[in-house]
């Protein structure tokens, strides 16, 4: 099946730095990109659609300028968490998906632990 | 607003037996899909079985099969056979046919007893 690769897989930094997390699909070209953020023991909340080329979609309540989405090839995503703070500390996820519409399988990535000190 | 709710937030079985998880889903479109997801202890989402909401027949795949009923808006999955592996938190979802969203319950960490 289809790959999706994340990178990093842990990272811990400082309060007050930014963090960039990649999120890459491997054999196939995604139109769509999908940004989640998994507290423990919860659900997994979208925080943001990408689309290649253009900006990104956020959902109500996600800060924009704290949560920055690229989306610059069909391949890779990046969402750099700005200025990050301790609850800013989770769990992140990206998808993928393949076309635009339809019923179309989001692939999931393995995710990213943040956490902030 | 669409809306998933599992109500069980934990469950447990005996290795080799059946269990039911329950869903029910919220929504006034007539185009869209449902999902079972597992998400073992390594995080990884894996999709385990999908439902388009035009299709009566219920989807299987191995031993997981959905209960679909449209009129209810009910969506359970039951696990056959049940094995270790088979312990993971899982959600149910749901997506709309125009749209790229994927709505996800709260989930049930199902536990598989030796």
């Amino acid at each position: 099946g289809a790959v999706v690769s994340q990178h990093p897989s842990w990272v811990i930094c400082k309060s007050g730095t930014s963090v960039k997390i990649e999120c890459r699909s491997l054999d196939f070209q995604a139109t769509t990109m999908f940004w989640y953020r998994q507290f423990p023991k919860q659900s997994l909340m979208l925080m943001a659609t990408s689309n290649e080329g253009s900006k990104a979609t956020y959902e109500q309540g996600v800060e924009k300028d704290k949560f920055l989405i690229n989306h610059a090839s069909l391949t890779l995503s990046t969402l750099t968490v700005t200025s990050a703070h301790p609850e800013d500390s989770s769990f992140y996820i990206c998808s993928a998906s393949p076309l635009a519409g339809g019923w179309d399988e989001q692939f999931f990535g393995p995710g990213t632990r943040l956490t902030v000190l | 607003a669409q809306t998933v709710t599992q109500s069980q937030p934990e469950m447990s079985v005996q290795e080799a037996e059946t269990v039911t998880l329950s869903c029910t889903y919220d929504t006034s479109e007539s185009d869209y899909y449902l999902f079972w997801y597992k998400q073992p202890p390594s995080r990884q989402m894996i999709l385990v079985i999908r439902q388009e909401a035009y299709k009566q027949q219920n989807a299987t795949e191995n031993r997981f099969s959905v209960n679909f009923q449209k009129a209810a808006k009910s969506f359970s999955l039951k696990i056959s056979d049940s094995q270790l592996g088979d312990a993971a938190m899982y959600f149910c979802a749901y997506k709309e046919g125009r749209d790229d969203k994927i709505i996800f319950g709260k989930g049930t960490r199902l536990h598989i007893l030796p």
